[in-house]
């Protein structure tokens, strides 16, 4: 069964250092999503490609995270600088299309640590 | 705006009784509705999803869910719960429109007890 890969798994920094995070959507996905879930809590969406096109960055913080996905396919999210409060796990996601009832399906995600 | 609420933080069952997880959304439109389970340190899955038609949904592991449109509702049901169902449960709404996004409610944490 095709899975979503990201990597790495677990992160951990110090303040102010850049992180980024990759992300392999399942093969022939066209959207693909980067949410952040804070302990607790449900994710909420970062950022929303459509094929290499940015969707939807209504809720990234602009100052310091930014999103690419230049082939359409992979994708990576960066931090820079990271801090204290970045910690959560991110999570990728993709779908077929990005129609209102298509499943998102989901990686293991990437847990990141600011110290 | 569209919401989603898990009124339980916490849902206890024990073993081989049946199980209850509650959701209620608000949205514009119609509805379109996931469950999700993520264990620990693990992303989402999957379960199950309305969008239309019979409101009784059936998915993945033996759950299902009913569409209740004039109470908002749609509740995750399971007829015999099983200890490792014990995980955490998210309710997620998407109102009609291709500009909308999906909304995550906070999560049910499910504890089956043998």
């Amino acid at each position: 069964e095709a899975e979503v890969a990201q990597s790495p798994r677990y992160k951990i920094t110090e303040k102010s250092q850049a992180v980024a995070f990759w992300c392999d959507p399942i093969s022939g996905h066209a959207t693909l999503y980067w949410y952040r879930q804070i302990l607790g809590q449900g994710p909420e969406l970062l950022v929303q490609f459509q094929d290499e096109s940015v969707v939807d960055d209504s809720q990234l913080p602009k100052d310091r995270f930014s999103a690419e996905r230049l082939k359409g396919v992979d994708s990576t999210l960066k931090i820079q600088p990271a801090e204290l409060g970045d910690s959560a796990m991110y999570l990728c996601a993709s779908s077929i299309l990005a129609g209102e009832g298509d499943t998102q399906y989901f990686g293991p995600g990437t847990r990141l640590t600011v110290l | 705006a569209q919401s989603v609420a898990q009124p339980e933080d916490q849902v206890n069952v024990a073993e081989g009784n049946p199980l209850t997880v509650k959701c209620t959304y608000s949205v514009s439109g119609n509805p379109y509705l996931f469950w999700y389970v993520q264990y620990p340190n693990r992303g989402l899955q999957f379960l199950l999803k309305y969008i239309t038609g019979d409101n009784l949904v059936k998915g993945s592991y033996g759950f299902e869910a009913e569409f209740n449109k004039s109470q908002t509702s749609f509740h995750l049901k399971k007829p015999s719960a099983l200890v490792s169902d014990s995980a955490l449960y998210f309710c997620a709404v998407r109102d009609m429109g291709r500009a909308s996004k999906i909304i995550f409610g906070s999560g049910t944490r499910l504890s089956i007890r043998p």
